[in-house]
């Protein structure tokens, strides 16, 4: 099952510019994560925020939370091209252990 | 090893056969995962293992799979009668207790299977 759904489904912009994603989600959940996978590759983490945060910092990276609204996004401030990859987000279902992932959105940023 | 480890990291199969995959997790990790990923698609969730126990078997596409852990450690996912709609990477995950307590999955770098 899919939980999370993101958009755009892909995404292109130039170095140095911002790039936004977007995450619903369906059921109540503890935390929600965003990971990255360059082509190919396992997944990496980024960032958790927990449902009681509504927004979280780390380097270039910003993520918001609101569970009102069952949505997520996530910033990354001054692209580079190595930001290029897929970013998934991922939460916990109903509060279990089970880790549902988004469909992903695929980012390119060209030099 | 210093991360999630799965082998092989490629395998090529005939439509029919069985297949194998195995993950050694990172150590003292308890909590371990398996997804499956279609090309250029999201993760599938598989199934997951708290120590030996496999609390929830619900995202198994069908009854030619499954999958064991033994010692709190080593798991594998095994695929009967291979299909060509099996084909894509299978990745495995590990965290040190389980998504409610510390969140992260560390992930290998996947198995991918192709089914001719």
């Amino acid at each position: 099952s899919q939980q999370g759904e993101e958009d755009p489904q892909a995404l292109s912009i130039q170095e140095g510019e911002n790039a936004t994603m977007n995450c619903s989600y369906k059921t109540s959940i503890n935390n929600l994560q965003w990971y990255r996978q360059n082509s190919g590759r396992g997944l990496v983490h980024l960032i958790l925020i927990r449902s009681n945060e509504r927004e979280k910092h780390s380097g270039r990276l910003r993520v918001t939370l609101d569970t009102s609204k069952k949505s997520s996004s996530l910033l990354i401030t001054a692209s580079r091209a190595a930001d290029t990859a897929s970013y998934f987000c991922a939460t916990d279902e109903d509060n279990t252990d089970k880790l549902i992932f988004g469909t992903g959105t695929r980012l390119q940023v060209f030099p | 090893g210093a991360g999630v480890s799965q082998s092989p990291s490629n395998k090529v199969t005939e439509k029919g056969k069985d297949v194998e995959l195995r993950c050694d997790p990172i150590s003292g990790h308890t909590a371990l995962y398996w997804y499956r990923q279609s090309l250029g698609q999201g993760l599938e969730f598989l199934i997951y293992f708290q120590g030996n126990s496999a609390p929830d078997k619900s995202g198994l596409p069908s009854d030619r799979f499954s999958a064991e852990r033994t010692g709190g450690s080593v798991s594998t996912l095994t695929i009967q009668r291979t299909q060509q709609e099996d084909s894509a990477v299978y990745l495995c995950a590990s965290s040190p207790q389980g998504i409610p307590n510390t969140g992260e999955l560390f992930f290998g770098e996947g198995s991918r299977l192709t089914v001719l």
